[in-house]
């Protein structure tokens, strides 16, 4: 297996447009996971999918955000219109919640947004 | 709510010297806890689990469950350790929360 893969791995954009981020998690795995990642606040969780549900957006920052995970392969982010404030990493994680205590998050290389 | 606090944004230490990154949490049920570490280019990845109560690299973290501490500690410290370090708290429900980040830097 390939790892989780992000697409696109850097994203120019003006500010008003829409982005959407992929993510295709490592195969056989059960709950996926969006962080955001930025200097002033470290890693945040923004949205958490368990057998393709989500089950906990509380991080999601507003309602221009918004994620989607249609099978156990996909999962997307967007945001519309997207802001400067926007500008961070964004990485996709998966893990299979298995047995207590054994549970390993694999992270994506991670999708570089910039808003200008 | 669960919680990760990292005290520290930055810590800098000379090579040899003891590291420790401070980890607090908060969570009402019995957490499972996780170092990640960041180096420079690179995916983050788990170091290591309290559960596993193994060394990894030589960095050992105890759970203090009466304090809510899971510290991450090496005797010392190589320039290659040089990374960024998440402390990690997952629930009963597999919800992965991490905290801010430690940057720790080795100076030769």
């Amino acid at each position: 297996d390939a790892g989780v893969i992000q697409s696109p791995r850097h994203e120019v954009t003006e500010m008003g447009q829409e982005v959407t981020l992929r993510c295709k998690p490592i195969s056989g795995h059960n709950s996926l996971f969006w962080y955001r990642q930025t200097m002033m606040r470290g890693l945040e969780l923004l949205i958490y999918f368990n057998n393709n549900v989500p089950i906990d957006d509380s991080g999601m920052p507003e309602d221009r955000f918004s994620a989607k995970m249609p099978n156990a392969s996909f999962s997307t982010l967007k945001i519309q219109p997207s802001e400067p404030r926007d500008s961070a990493v964004y990485f996709c994680a998966s893990s299979f919640g298995g047995r207590f205590g054994n549970t390993e998050a694999f992270f994506g290389q991670g999708t570089r947004l910039t808003v200008v | 709510a669960q919680r990760v606090t990292q005290p520290e944004k930055l810590l800098s230490v000379f090579k040899g010297a003891p590291v420790e990154l401070k980890c607090n949490y908060s969570y009402s049920g019995s957490p499972e806890l996780f170092w990640y570490v960041q180096y420079s280019r690179q995916r983050l990845q788990l170091l290591l689990r309290h559960i596993s109560r193994e060394s990894i690299k030589g960095f050992t973290a105890d759970l203090n469950k009466g304090e809510t501490s899971f510290h991450l500690k090496k005797p010392f410290a190589q320039e290659e350790d040089s990374a960024m370090y998440y402390c990690a708290l997952n629930n009963a429900g597999n919800m992965l929360t991490f905290g801010g980040g430690t940057r720790l830097m080795v100076k030769p």
